[in-house]
């Protein structure tokens, strides 16, 4: 079936340090990932996204990766700060489907100071 | 440039009595989702409409809940008969044809007691 899921439901890094987020999907026809960020109480807000013609994207602090070889993307932001803090879903466009997104479950980032 | 505007934030409901949820989409935009989350869970999708027309209703429960996008005005959800389960935060996203980014607005946060 078509599924979007997480390795880890919380990760807690050191302020400064870089995190990893890691995402698995199971549709090969999806062609568009977004990266979406949930700060508690409020809308998720877009933070990067990648289509399935590239292997690699990168933003301000972020990068994204896509393998397709293995259905597996991840979300590296470099010198994580105490304002990254927050959920972090990887969402999965299905052809076809307009902007119809299928969200993982979500993986809570804790920065330490 | 204004973003997607739900309202209300908050609804509180009484076990049997109307829900009704307002989307007003990033001007220019004509595609409207709506998404479900429930607590420590990711969003999952429910409909999918661009004006005056549902798209995609794959995920919305055959009963008790409808959606619209008029001509004029916003988009509304509507669940009827509320019941506990129905508790939750209601996001709207809009989007230009797609696949492209899709803005979430705050969601609305519906409570059934």
């Amino acid at each position: 079936g078509e599924s979007v899921g997480l390795h880890l439901p919380t990760l807690s890094v050191q302020e400064g340090d870089n995190s990893i987020i890691n995402c698995a999907y199971s549709n090969s026809a999806s062609d568009y990932f977004i990266w979406y960020k949930q700060e508690s109480g409020k809308g998720p807000q877009f933070i990067i996204d990648i289509r399935s013609n590239m292997d690699k994207r990168q933003g301000q602090r972020v990068t994204v990766l896509l393998n397709k070889t293995v259905k597996h993307l991840s979300l590296q932001i470099a010198a994580t700060q105490p304002g990254d803090s927050a959920v972090y879903f990887c969402a999965e466009n299905l052809t076809g489907g307009g902007n119809k997104l299928t969200f993982g479950t979500g993986t809570q980032l804790k920065v330490e100071l | 440039n204004a973003g997607v505007m739900q309202n209300p934030r908050h609804l509180v409901r009484r076990r049997g009595q109307e829900a009704r949820l307002r989307c007003s989409p990033v001007k220019g935009h004509s595609h409207v989702y709506w998404y479900r989350q429930l607590p420590e869970e990711g969003l999952k999708f429910m409909v999918y409409l661009q004006k005056e027309n549902i798209i995609d209703e794959s995920g919305m429960p055959k009963e008790r809940f409808s959606a619209e996008f008029p001509k004029e005005g916003p988009s509304i959800l509507r669940i009827q008969q509320v019941v506990r389960g129905d508790s939750a935060a209601y996001f709207c996203a809009s989007s230009p044809p797609g696949p492209t980014e899709a803005f979430f607005g705050q969601g609305t946060r519906l409570t059934v007691v």
